[in-house]
């Protein structure tokens, strides 16, 4: 079972890039690693995924290492309204309908003006 | 990204009263769908995954009679949390498993139980 570290929190000003990086040294050959960002009384919402090497898309990107024991998040000229949790998720299907799902702890961003 | 729609947002019930919860995806079939709780401030913790057309899978510590989980179409999971206690109060929040384009899961919006 994939267990996922991160850091507690992190604090960042307005306009800069945000990086949040998330252990995961249990990774097996078939897990996804997917990010995604809580506001309070709201479910998750997808930001990006990867499985190798790196992915971008218009809100992120998602650096993953060859081992793949640890991905990072990259937010880029974040806003006051990118104050969230961010949570890093490493899953797979373990097959006959089970699956390995395990939410870490995840990272408060607070962005400051 | 695909639409998981969660509804009621929220809802208020006594004591000893049954609660339905549904989950649909909106734009895509979901064979797999899953049940989270979070309580404030905690991460989400899994209660069960949900297969099309078979029963539940419960996660440890979470009991089945009393949150009953019907997935009858591909597009609708439904959790009924039975005889509602204040201790039941939760967020709970629903995800699909998107697999048209990528393997991708999807979050509901989620549904504050409140228990008096």
């Amino acid at each position: 079972l994939a267990k996922t570290t991160q850091p507690i929190s992190m604090d960042s000003y307005e306009g800069q890039e945000v990086n949040i990086t998330c252990s995961h040294n249990n990774i097996a050959t078939n897990d996804y690693i997917t990010w995604y960002q809580q506001f309070p009384s709201q479910g998750p919402r997808f930001i990006i995924q990867g499985y190798k090497t790196k992915v971008t898309n218009e809100v992120a990107s998602l650096f993953i290492p060859a081992d793949r024991k640890s991905s990072t998040l990259s937010l880029p000229r974040v806003s006051l309204s990118d104050t969230a949790v961010y949570y890093c998720l490493v899953w797979a299907d373990s097959g006959a309908g089970s699956y390995q799902l395990t939410f870490g702890k995840g990272t408060k961003l607070s962005v400051i003006p | 990204g695909a639409v998981v729609s969660q509804h009621p947002s929220w809802v208020i019930c006594k004591s000893g009263t049954s609660v339905k919860i549904e989950c649909r995806s909106l734009d895509f079939q979901a064979t797999t769908m899953f049940w989270y709780r979070q309580f404030p401030k905690q991460s989400l913790m899994l209660m069960a995954t949900s297969n099309e057309g078979s029963k539940a899978t419960y996660e440890q510590g979470v009991e089945k009679d009393k949150f009953l989980i019907n997935h009858a179409s591909l597009t609708l999971s439904t959790l009924t949390v039975t005889s509602a206690h204040p201790e039941d109060s939760s967020f709970y929040i629903c995800s699909a498993r998107e697999r048209k384009f990528d393997e991708k899961l999807f979050f509901g919006s989620g549904t504050q139980l409140s228990v008096l």
